[in-house]
């Protein structure tokens, strides 16, 4: 049982460039989140999702897209990066939406040069 | 949006110190929850608390759920070294229903 895991671990890309980050859980949790956290503010929500095939937008989801095309997975993608991307993104899964625990996966440093 | 504040930034203290936490709302939450993240990995929920007034423990730390509703604290007794990281509140209610908003953490150094 790996909980939530997250690849690439780190990635340096040019300004321009696209990516997708891979977010899987193996706890068959129905909600799934993407967070970037930077220093001194918290973590943020960028999208979300409420099952296989849905998502939703967080709090800051300008210059990011994502699928949820499988239960155990969520892509997050960058088409176009730009150095005010660069962060560290952390994925969550829960089994509810509204006051469950959120489990978070090591995170991906990404620098945008 | 809803938003958290969260004091103090950081705090420096010496092993076997108490250490006190707490996070400010300007709006109602239903959930309060206390996060604690190491170097280089995500965050692990350490306490989770669902009701006003509702005050809780797990081992050393426990915290409270504030009676208005607007805030919690998070106490740490006896501080070893391995306390050492980031602390995070996190809530969910009101107009975030279902999404967690964070506030900015607690940066927590213990000298042993």
């Amino acid at each position: 049982n790996a909980g939530v895991t997250q690849t690439p671990k780190f990635r340096v890309l040019k300004t321009g460039q696209s990516m997708t980050l891979l977010c899987a859980q193996d706890m068959n949790h129905e909600y799934m989140y993407w967070y970037r956290q930077d220093p001194g503010m918290g973590l943020r929500l960028i999208h979300y999702s409420v099952g296989e095939g849905t998502t939703a937008k967080g709090e800051v989801p300008d210059g990011y897209n994502v699928s949820r095309l499988k239960k155990q997975n969520f892509l997050l993608g960058l088409e176009s990066a730009a150095p005010s991307q660069t962060s560290v993104y952390f994925c969550a899964s829960s089994r509810s939406l509204n006051t469950d625990t959120q489990y978070f996966g090591p995170g991906t440093r990404l620098t945008v040069l | 949006g809803q938003q958290l504040n969260q004091s103090p930034q950081s705090m420096f203290i010496q092993e076997g110190e108490d250490v006190s936490m707490n996070c400010t709302s300007s709006s109602i939450f239903n959930t309060w929850l206390w996060y604690k993240q190491d170097p280089g990995e995500g965050p692990v929920l350490l306490i989770a608390l669902y009701k006003a007034g509702e005050l809780t423990s797990n081992g050393r730390l426990t915290a409270q759920f504030g009676i208005t509703r607007k805030d919690s604290f998070l106490n740490i007794s006896a501080s070893i070294p391995s306390d050492v990281g980031i602390y995070f509140c996190a809530g969910t209610g009101g107009t975030s229903y279902g999404k967690l908003t964070f506030g900015q953490g607690t940066i927590l150094t213990v000298h042993p």
